[in-house]
């Protein structure tokens, strides 16, 4: 089964910068990545999609990137309102097709 | 456009138990509805999904078997059901709208959520 791979956790403080990572098995290589957000208590929120692209209504200090089998997320001046877990996801290909997410990283502002 | 899911659910293990995920505001037939479980303080774990133009289905090899995945045009609801409980079905279950062309796929919508909560 196909894996991806988030840290844990992540923090920083209000202002900074902070990065996000997302490693992948090969089979996931060729699909998109998309990122979500959960608030605690929340449903999960779409954040990015299509490895880059930001829905409307999300701010551009969220961006995305994707370099062959891993993907990352930025968080660019950062709120204390950014605190929450995040999850990468992608479409594998192997085992008749299934999505796989991160694990999840909880991002704290310190 | 919304995903409205059904009320929290309290069962004994060995009980069946059908939570429902109720679409509105978009063509419910053109996009997939999938099922995401997260268990108590973990990340999210794809369950599967289903096509609600021909109910065709697919399960993440972890779950199938154990569940199924059902959908009702005419009331534009997607269904998750269990037949046999387990305490190890204790968890959150989102069902979420999944859009884009082939390799771009993506969840735009979700639900907020159905607790179910398996306890003797």
């Amino acid at each position: 089964q196909s894996i991806l791979t988030q840290p844990p956790s992540a923090s920083g403080t209000p202002g900074q910068r902070v990065i996000i990572s997302c490693s992948g098995s090969y089979n996931i290589g060729s699909n998109t990545v998309s990122w979500y957000r959960q608030l605690p208590g929340t449903a999960p929120e779409l954040l990015i999609y299509r490895n880059n692209q930001r829905p409307s209504g999300v701010p551009d200090r969220f961006s995305g990137s994707k370099s062959g089998t891993s993907a990352s997320l930025a968080i660019s001046g950062l709120q204390s309102e950014d605190e929450a877990d995040y999850y990468c996801a992608a479409w594998s290909d192997s085992l008749n097709g299934h999505w796989v997410f991160g694990g999840g990283t909880k991002l704290t502002v310190l | 456009e919304q995903l409205e899911q059904s009320g929290a659910e309290v069962k004994k293990p060995g009980e069946s138990v059908t939570i429902s995920c109720r679409a509105s505001g978009y063509s419910f037939s053109s996009y997939w509805i999938n099922w995401v479980r997260q268990m108590p303080g973990r990340g999210l774990e794809w369950v599967g999904r289903i096509d609600p133009g021909d109910s065709y289905t697919q399960y993440s090899p972890s779950f199938q078997g154990h569940v199924t995945i059902s959908v009702d045009k005419s009331t534009t609801t997607a269904y998750l059901q269990w037949s046999s409980l387990k305490a190890s079905d204790t968890a959150m279950f989102y069902c979420a709208r999944r859009v884009g062309s082939r390799r771009y796929w993506y969840f735009d919508l979700w639900g907020r959520g159905t607790l179910v909560i398996v306890s003797s």
